[in-house]
């Protein structure tokens, strides 16, 4: 299993560009998040989804918009980048029940630059 | 580069010694807790979780301890070795909210040889 996939790993926009942060998970959970990490910082929840066609604001959700429409694939748009969007991007999923860790797993990242 | 940990608070250690990373959580409703390593260029790897319901759990070489009254989550790490320097964070969730993690400031960990 490939568990939480994220791509592009890097990439730099100019101001006002567009984009999309795509992750897919393999594990078949049925909730999705998006946090993303500046430098020095804990992870934020942007957005996050509890299934399929259902998603839901987090901590810092403005500048950004997601959709579910499948259970594995939970886009993150970027419509009009700025500066202060510069940070890591983490994608994650968890299932909802079972004992343990709530099955809590992390994509490695994507690097977003924007200049 | 690295991107993570430029301004955290920094624990060095010898190699071999113990190591106590603390962490103060918001939510006094919180259900579990959990600490996760981050390496650089990588995403958080789960290291140990903890239900509200207990105040101690171990795992291999690391146990966790939780105070509900101080809403207080230590880390103790036993026999550091060098693959332990990494940044650890502590996380809180609540289950009937989504499972969304809220994450504490992070301590930087260096083990000197």
């Amino acid at each position: 299993n490939a568990g939480v996939t994220q791509t592009p790993k890097f990439r730099i926009l100019k101001i006002g560009q567009s984009m999309t942060l795509q992750c897919t998970q393999d594990m078949n959970h049925n909730y999705m998040y998006w946090y993303r990490q500046d430098p020095g910082m804990g992870l934020k929840l942007i957005y996050y989804s509890v299934g399929a066609g259902i998603t839901d604001k987090g901590e810092v959700p403005n500048g950004y918009n997601v959709s579910r429409s499948t259970t594995e694939d939970f886009p993150l748009r970027l419509e009009l980048a700025a500066p202060s969007q510069t940070s890591v991007y983490f994608c994650a999923s968890s299932y909802t029940t079972g004992p343990g860790s709530y099955g809590y797993t992390f994509g490695s990242g994507t690097r977003l630059t924007v200049v | 580069g690295e991107s993570v940990g430029l301004h955290l608070p920094t624990l060095s250690v010898q190699e071999g010694d113990n190591s106590i990373i603390n962490c103060a959580y918001s939510n006094s409703a919180s259900d579990y807790f959990i600490w996760y390593k981050q390496e650089s260029g990588k995403g958080p790897q789960f290291i140990i979780d903890i239900r509200s319901n207990m105040d101690k759990r171990q795992g291999q070489r690391v146990t966790v301890l939780l105070n509900k009254t101080v809403k207080h989550l230590s880390l103790q790490i036993a026999a550091t070795q060098p693959g332990d320097s990494a940044v650890y964070f502590c996380a809180e969730t609540l289950k009937a909210a989504g499972n969304k993690l809220t994450f504490g400031g992070g301590t930087r960990v260096l083990v000197k040889p």
